[in-house]
C-alpha cells in the first residue's frame, strides 16, 4: 500500500506571494492533517480534515487554509507569505476511525522556504 | 487536554551502547501513545504505538517502549544503538475521542562511533 504522497518536496516562494501543497493519503484513509515543522517551533498543528469537512484546527492565522476533496486528497494553501512561514510542512492520514484507527501516517514533507 | 514532555533536547550515546529515551505525558485516563522517528530531512515514521493490554511495546527497527501509568510515561528503549538509529525522536500522546495526537518537542539521538 502506498504511504502518503506530498507534493511538490521542495519549493521557494517571494515574500507576498502564496504557495498550494498537496497531499495524497493513505488509500482508505479518510483523515487528513497537516503540521508545521520549523527548527524553533517543533512540529505545530494546522488542521484536520475529515470526509471533506474541517473538524479540527490548530492555532494559525486564517492566511493558513486547506480542503480535502471526495477522494480524501488534501490540498493546503498559505497566502501572502512571511518570512517566517518558511518550514517543513508535513501532511498525515488516518482511518480515523476508533481505537487504532487513530494511529497517524506522515508523508515525507513539502520544504517551503520563503525569500 | 493532553499535554507531553521529552525532557531530553538531545542524547548522545556511543554505537552499540543501550538507549533510553524519556516521554512523560498529563492525560486523566489511559492515553494513546505513540513513538515516531524523523531522519534529516524527512517525515516521521512510526516506531511503536500503544492503545492497551501489554504495557510493553514492541516496534519496528529493534525498539521497544513501556507504559506505566504509575509514572505517567511511556519511554522508549533499544539494547544497542546503531549509527542509523542518529536521528529525531518524538513521543506523543492521544485522547480517547480526539483524533490529534500532541506531540513533544522531541529528542536529538546522536550516536558516537
Amino acid at each position: 500500500k502506498a504511504g502518503v504522497t506530498q507534493t511538490p518536496r521542495y519549493l521557494i516562494k517571494t515574500r507576498g506571494q502564496q504557495v498550494t501543497l498537496s497531499c495524497s493519503p493513505i488509500s482508505g484513509h479518510r483523515s487528513v492533517s497537516w503540521y508545521q515543522q520549523t527548527p524553533g517551533q517543533g512540529l505545530q498543528f494546522l488542521f484536520e480534515y475529515f470526509s471533506e469537512t474541517q473538524r479540527n484546527k490548530g492555532n494559525f492565522p486564517g492566511r493558513f487554509s486547506g480542503r480535502q476533496f471526495s477522494n480524501s486528497r488534501s490540498e493546503m494553501n498559505v497566502s501572502t507569505l512571511e518570512l517566517g512561514d518558511s518550514a517543513l510542512y508535513l501532511c498525515a492520514s488516518s482511518p480515523s476511525g476508533t481505537g487504532e484507527g487513530n494511529t497517524i501516517y506522515f508523508g515525507e514533507g513539502s520544504w517551503l522556504t520563503v525569500v | 487536554a493532553q499535554s507531553v514532555t521529552q525532557p531530553d533536547i538531545h542524547i548522545t550515546v556511543s554505537e552499540g551502547a543501550s538507549l533510553e529515551l524519556r516521554c512523560n505525558y498529563s492525560y486523566g485516563a489511559t492515553p494513546y501513545l505513540f513513538w515516531y522517528v524523523q531522519s534529516p530531512g524527512q517525515g516521521l515514521q512510526l516506531l511503536l504505538k500503544y492503545f492497551s493490554g501489554d504495557t510493553l511495546v514492541q516496534g519496528i527497527k529493534g525498539f521497544e517502549a513501556e507504559f506505566k501509568r504509575s509514572q505517567s510515561s511511556f519511554n522508549l528503549r533499544k539494547p544497542s544503538v546503531h549509527w542509523s538509529d542518529a536521528a529525531e525522536y518524538f513521543c506523543a500522546v492521544g485522547a480517547r475521542g480526539s483524533y490529534i495526537p500532541t506531540f513533544g518537542r522531541g529528542t536529538s539521538l546522536i550516536v558516537h562511533p
